[in-house]
């Protein structure tokens, strides 16, 4: 299996909403990612764990919640999130080392209302 | 600071045409450098990544350190390399050293 799952795939949400966004890998990979990917615009890191444990947050708002329960799950939890937070969610797997290839799943194309 | 640029967002070019598409990054280091593809309603996919120097669907891309370049080619084009082409660089910073940093991308069409 050498598929990232994530979902759901589509969200529309409110801004007084909590939601989740999940991700799913059995590759033993030890490194998985959050990016945000707006409208014709590259994706852009957010979270990065490592071993399970968040190595880099690249200065994410904090209504943007990252968990990872265990080395194949990858969760993003949503609160209080505003119209401009409309993106692609592209989940991303890897070992944590430099020049491996980074595995992405389809994505969740989030709507804020 | 570590960055990589495409110069071109499109690049247009007729069936049977060579193919260049440039990418250049900063970077105070060893670079790890790739080329990831998205074609269209697909998920992002690694082309190819210069450590392992291989040739993938007739594209190649060699890792210029002198001029910091690191551009994709392909010496006839087909249709269905029509897709959205990032140049990416392994981040090499925290915990992990996987996190990658994209350049803008370059949409590449080819007319038949």
């Amino acid at each position: 299996d050498t598929e990232v799952t994530q979902t759901p795939k589509h969200l529309v949400m409110g801004m007084t909403n909590k939601k989740s966004l999940k991700c799913e890998q059995h590759m033993g990979h030890r490194a998985m990612y959050w990016y945000k990917q707006k409208a014709k615009k590259p994706p852009e890191l957010m979270f990065v764990y490592s071993y399970e444990k968040l190595s880099i947050n690249e200065s994410v708002p904090s209504r943007f919640s990252p968990e990872c329960p265990n080395s194949s799950l990858l969760n993003l939890h949503l609160h209080a999130l505003q119209p401009e937070d409309s993106a692609l969610y592209l989940c991303a797997s890897s070992q944590p080392q430099r020049g491996t290839e980074a595995f992405f799943g389809q994505g969740t194309r989030l709507t804020v209302v | 600071a570590q960055r990589v640029t495409q110069p071109e967002k499109l690049l247009s070019v007729f069936k049977g045409a060579p193919v260049e598409l440039k990418c250049n990054y900063s970077y105070s280091g060893s670079p790890e450098l790739f080329w990831y593809v998205q074609y269209s309603r697909q998920r992002l996919q690694l082309l190819l990544r210069h450590i392992s120097r291989e040739s993938i669907k007739g594209f190649t891309a060699d890792l210029n350190k002198g001029e910091t370049s690191f551009h994709l080619k392909k010496p006839f084009a087909q249709e269905e390399d029509s897709a959205m082409y990032y140049c990416a660089l392994s981040g090499g910073y925290g915990g992990s050293q996987g996190n990658l940093i994209f350049g803008k991308g370059t949409k590449l069409s080819v007319k038949p």
